[in-house]
C-alpha cells in the first residue's frame, strides 16, 4: 500500500512565524503535491513537483514556497504565516503522467493565531 | 471558473439502496476522471477512475459512468452501507495539462442511514 506521511496532524503557530510542513512518500513516486482544503472550496492546489528540485505553482501559491531536495520528501513553507492560512493542508503523490491517481496523506490541521 | 462541478452538497440514502453522486465538467480536454472518498480528519482515498475511451468502469459495489457528450460523470454505489458515509470528490485531468494535475470538485457529503 502507498504510504504518504505528513509530519504533524495538528499544528498551532503564530502570525509572522515561518512554518514548515513536511511530507514523505514511500512509493518512489515522481510527482508530489500540496493542497489546502477549506469548507465550501474543495481542494485547491498550492504547488506541485514532478522531479527532485523541480516545482510548479498551482492555483494559490501566494504566501507559500516549497522544497524538494529528495525524491521522497516534499516540504511546504509558509514564509510569514498569516491568519488566512489557517486550513487543512494535504500532501499527495503519484507516478508520473497525467492518468495516475494521487495518493493522499492524512492532512495537517494548521491554525495560525 | 469551476471546471469540475458537484452541484449537490449533500445526499442522504437509506442503507441497501443505490447512491448516485453526480459530477459535471466544462473542459472538453479532460480525459481522465477519478472519484475520491474522504472521512473527517483523514486524507482523501482513491476509489475508482475512468478514461475517456470508456463509458463505464466497475469495481465491486462502485461503478463510474461517463457521458462525454453531456460532460457528465456519476458514481453509483450499490448497495449503500453506513460505512460509505463520507464526502465524495470527483476530479479530472487532461493529457495536455500540467503533469499529473487534478482538478477537484467541491465534494458531496453522502449520509447512508441504517
Amino acid at each position: 500500500d502507498v504510504k504518504v506521511t505528513q509530519s504533524s496532524r495538528y499544528l498551532v503557530k503564530r502570525t509572522g512565524e515561518k512554518v514548515f510542513l513536511e511530507c514523505v512518500q514511500d512509493m518512489d513516486h515522481e510527482n508530489m503535491f500540496w493542497y489546502r482544503q477549506d469548507p465550501g472550496l474543495g481542494l485547491r492546489l498550492i504547488y506541485f513537483s514532478y522531479d527532485v528540485k523541480m516545482k510548479e505553482k498551482g492555483d494559490i501559491p501566494e504566501g507559500y514556497s516549497v522544497s524538494r531536495e529528495k525524491k521522497e520528501r516534499f516540504s511546504l513553507i509558509l514564509e510569514s504565516a498569516s491568519t488566512n492560512q489557517t486550513s487543512m493542508y494535504l500532501c499527495a503523490s503519484s507516478f508520473g503522467g497525467y492518468n495516475q491517481p494521487q495518493h493522499f496523506g492524512d492532512g495537517t490541521r494548521l491554525s495560525i493565531l | 471558473d469551476q471546471q469540475v462541478k458537484q452541484n449537490s452538497p449533500s445526499l442522504s440514502v437509506q442503507e441497501g439502496r443505490i447512491s448516485i453522486l453526480n459530477c459535471d465538467y466544462t473542459n472538453s480536454m479532460f480525459d481522465y476522471f477519478l472519484w475520491y472518498k474522504k472521512y473527517p480528519a483523514e486524507g482523501p482515498t482513491f476509489l475508482i477512475s475512468i478514461s475517456s475511451i470508456k463509458d463505464k468502469n466497475e469495481d465491486g459495489r462502485f461503478t463510474v459512468f461517463l457521458n462525454k457528450s453531456a460532460k457528465h460523470l456519476s458514481l453509483h454505489i450499490v448497495p449503500s452501507q453506513p460505512g460509505d458515509s463520507a464526502v465524495y470528490f470527483c476530479a479530472a485531468s487532461a493529457m495536455g495539462g500540467s503533469q499529473g494535475n487534478l482538478i477537484f470538485g467541491k465534494g458531496t457529503k453522502l449520509s447512508v442511514k441504517p
